[in-house]
């Protein structure tokens, strides 16, 4: 039961380069998204997609992008890292309208 | 600008106390309120909440939901170590898909 699979689980950056972060799911979710997790914060709400083709922004879209090709992945893409984008991500994808997310491990993501 | 708000930030018991977590919310098109417990890595699901009055219990975790006040408690009765966690309080809307997250509590049961 492999679930919500997120890959890198660590990673550095230098400010100014760019990464992927992979997610993928078995769920056949329609509904996928990611989130950032941040001391005292809580989670915040990047993009977020309701199907294959469909992706939309979320609170915090900045220096982000992404796109669904599939509906298994929901890969997210930093532009240009910045130190302010160091945190700690979350991948999810739940049956759209039931609310329950499931979540990736998270990837701890430092930016020099 | 919608809003969650949990309270105690943080809370340190003993085993076999019980405690009450709270979240409050304010958001337009209020959909459910979901509660998460997240140990290490990723937050798991405890219950979701639509109705107001009616208690969502497993075990010794229950919660229930008011839609006049706009909060919700999490009540954990006879606390063992295994609780010490971060408890996230969630609330959905009916705009975007949104989910709006609180800051959570960090619950420390201690021996």
């Amino acid at each position: 039961n492999a679930g919500v699979t997120q890959t890198p689980k660590f990673q550095v950056l230098k400010t100014g380069q760019s990464m992927t972060l992979q997610c993928a799911q078995d769920m056949n979710h329609e509904y996928m998204s990611w989130y950032r997790q941040d001391p005292g914060m809580g989670l915040r709400l990047i993009h977020y997609s309701v199907g294959a083709g469909i992706t939309d922004q979320g609170e915090v879209p900045n220096g982000y992008n992404v796109s669904r090709s599939t509906t298994e992945d929901f890969p997210l893409r930093l532009l240009s890292a910045a130190p302010s984008q160091t945190s700690v991500y979350f991948c999810a994808s739940s049956y759209f309208g039931t609310g329950e997310l499931f979540f990736g491990e998270g990837s701890r993501l430092t930016v020099l | 600008e919608d809003k969650v708000v949990q309270s105690p930030l943080s809370l340190v018991v003993h085993e076999g106390d019980t405690v009450t977590l709270n979240c409050s919310y304010e958001v337009t098109n209020f959909r459910s309120l979901l509660w998460y417990k997240q140990e290490k890595k990723a937050p798991t699901f405890l219950f979701m909440l639509t109705s107001s009055g009616i208690e969502k219990k497993s075990g010794r975790l229950s919660s229930i939901l008011d839609k006049k006040e706009l909060f919700s408690i999490l009540n954990i009765t006879a606390t063992q170590t295994g609780d010490s966690a971060v408890y996230l309080c969630a609330v959905e809307t009916y705009n975007n898909n949104d989910m709006r997250f609180g800051a959570g509590t960090r619950l420390t049961v201690k021996p």
